[in-house]
């Protein structure tokens, strides 16, 4: 069966320091791969996803940028952490020509 | 744009309570619709998905039917406990999509259930 990983599971970073999360998915090949991003009090809001090795795609403007170095890891990167980007961060897969999102047990940042 | 509204929390019931929590979209064509859960300090995880009109999904006790006349997608209990207590998000992937499936949530409902 497939399983997702993400680490660490709870952060804090000072205002300017990197960021560095990174997500492996087991037992599948290929996948679509995302990071999500929700704010406290706040639905949830895709930042990147990835069809393949190399391919990076942004949803919104930011702070943060994503990469994918192997086909079952996805990283989330920041060269210098904002207040703004404190939440609750989820890496997330599914299958190229399936419909089903699935999601990692997030990562807790708070950046003071 | 596709979008889902759902309905403001919290929802505060008694254990054994019905529960309803009304889900309604905006979207081109037949899109997949999906109910995730979220329980204190986790992630999401998939509670139940309907493909087509008229479609049901279920499980544990959940249910929701996808109502293409009413764009709605609304998730029942019949008797809920307190385990229940969780924040439960109404999401849509749209029909019409390239190779990947980005899910749109709505802002999520919180349910609070007491002994």
């Amino acid at each position: 069966s497939q399983t997702i990983h993400q680490w660490p599971a709870t952060l804090v970073q000072p205002v300017g320091s990197p960021l560095s999360l990174e997500c492996t998915v087991e037992g599948t090949s290929n996948p679509n791969l995302y990071w999500y991003r929700q704010a406290a009090g706040r639905g949830l809001q895709l930042l990147f996803y990835s069809v393949g090795i190399g391919q990076i795609s942004s949803e919104v403007p930011q702070n943060l940028s994503a990469s994918r170095p192997q086909d079952r890891q996805f990283i989330l990167s920041s060269k210098k952490l904002l207040l703004s980007d404190s939440g609750f961060y989820l890496c997330a897969w599914s299958v190229q020509d399936g419909n089903t999102i699935y999601f990692g047990e997030g990562s807790w940042l708070t950046v003071v | 744009g596709d979008s889902v509204t759902q309905m403001e929390g919290p929802v505060t019931l008694s254990e054994e309570a019905f529960l309803t929590i009304n889900c309604t979209y905006t979207a081109t064509g037949y899109p997949s619709l999906f109910w995730y859960v979220q329980y204190p300090g986790e992630g999401l995880q998939l509670l139940l998905k309907a493909t087509k009109a008229d479609d049901k999904g279920s499980n544990k006790g959940f249910e929701a039917t996808y109502r293409k006349e009413t764009t709605s997608f609304h998730l029942e209990k019949g008797s809920v406990q307190v385990s229940d207590s969780a924040v439960y998000f109404c999401a849509l992937i749209p029909a019409l999509m390239d190779s990947s499936y980005k899910l749109i949530f709505g802002s999520g409902t919180r349910l609070l259930v007491r002994p």
